[in-house]
Formats: structure tokens, sequence, C-alpha cells
């Protein structure tokens, strides 16, 4: 069965720090992948998305994300976090071979930044 | 713009009431779905719907129905609310998966607490 995994609850940084989120998914092949951030009071907004391709794939706000088929994973990155990037983020999973788009979640980073 | 609206943004609900869970799309998806959020635990699936009157079970259907009479509406129903429901509950929704696989647009969310 899929499953995604991201081990890191809650992380803080401050601002202009660096950041990587991790996520590890589980599935039988190459899933689809998908970043998710949710602002406090807010639904979710897709930051990025891999198919397939170019395993480094860049996203809104500034992030990038790094697809690593060895490891199983797919780190959320940037470089020089804002005080606005604070918010959780959720990593997700889908099939390729779905035509309903359903996606499986991970537990979410809340990430909170430091001035 | 795409737009998911919940109907509403907080409700407050008795042990044993009949509960009703709006959610309304305008970018005309054939896929819609309906997810409880809980602190780490991440997004967890209820059930989802792929065109109307179409309806599969999620990952965690028990003590929820839902409705699609149009294709626009997307209803969650818990038949009678228990204080294990008190969740925040979102409704996304996506066109047909299998060639785009475009991403989940989702609702600000409904936080409901059962009493």
């Amino acid at each position: 069965a899929q499953s995604v995994t991201q081990p890191d609850i809650h992380i803080t940084v401050s601002e202009g720090a660096s950041l990587e989120l991790r996520c590890n998914y589980s599935y039988g092949a190459t899933p689809y992948l998908f970043w998710y951030v949710q602002s406090p009071g807010q639904g979710l907004q897709l930051l990025l998305k891999y198919f397939s391709g170019d395993t480094l794939v860049q996203g809104i706000k500034g992030f990038e994300a790094e697809f690593k088929r060895s490891q199983s994973s797919f780190n959320l990155r940037k470089p020089s976090v804002h005080w606005s990037d604070a918010a959780e983020y959720f990593c997700a999973v889908g099939s390729p071979s779905s035509n309903t788009g359903k996606l499986i979640f991970g537990q979410g980073t809340t990430l909170q930044v430091k001035p | 713009d795409v737009k998911v609206t919940q109907s509403s943004r907080y409700l407050v609900k008795r042990t044993g009431e009949k509960v009703f869970l709006e959610c309304v799309q305008d970018m005309d998806h054939e896929n819609m779905f309906w997810y409880r959020q809980d602190p780490g635990l991440g997004l967890r699936l209820i059930y989802f719907s792929y065109d109307v009157k179409m309806k599969e079970k999620g990952d965690i259907p028990e003590g929820y129905s839902v409705s699609r009479e149009k294709k626009e509406r997307f209803s969650l129903i818990l038949e009678s609310a228990s204080t294990n429901q008190t969740s925040m509950y979102l409704c996304a929704s996506s066109p047909p998966g299998r060639r785009t696989y475009s991403p989940l647009h989702f609702g600000n969310g409904t936080r409901l607490t059962v009493t």
C-alpha cells in the first residue's frame, strides 16, 4: 500500500536560513509526488509536483524539491526562509494509474520561523 | 481562478445530531474529495466521488456518508455526530487525473466541534 512519512513534526529555523523538509514514500513504482502548504486558517495550496523527468523540480515561492528514487525521498528545500513561510507543509503521493486524482498525505511538518 | 467553497467555517454540534457539511466547486471538476485533518495525522481521506451520484470510500469512511446529486456540490454527512468526529474537514476537487493528474484544489476547511 502507498504511504508517506514526514519524519519531522515540527521544525524551527531562523529567517534567512536554509530549509529542508523531509518526505519518504512507500510505493511499488515511481509515484506522482506533491508538496502542499497550508497557511493558518487556509486550505492547502500546491507548491510543486513531480511526475517524471528532471528529478529537481521548481515550485512557487522559491521552493524546490528533489526526487531520489534510491532513497524513496522527495525532500523540499528553500535556500533562504522568509517569515511568511511559517506554515504547515504536507507531502503527498498519487498513483500514475489512477484516474481519480486521489492522494495519500503525510502527517505534515509545522515550520516555525524565528526573527 | 479555481474556487472551492465550504459553506461553514466553524460549526458546533451536539452528540447525536445529524450534520451536513457542504462543498461547492466552480471549475466543472469531475473529482471531489472529503478529507479530515487532525494534528499529527495529516489528512485522511473519508470519501471521494468521481462523477455525479458516484462515490467511493476512502480510508476512514466509518460514521460518514456523502451525497453528490450535482457535479458542483459534494456533501459530507455525519449521521449521528460523536465527539471523536471533532476535527477540521477539508473539501477538494480536481479534473480527471489520468492524463494530467491536475492537483487538488482545496477549500478553506470547516472546523467542526461536537460537544
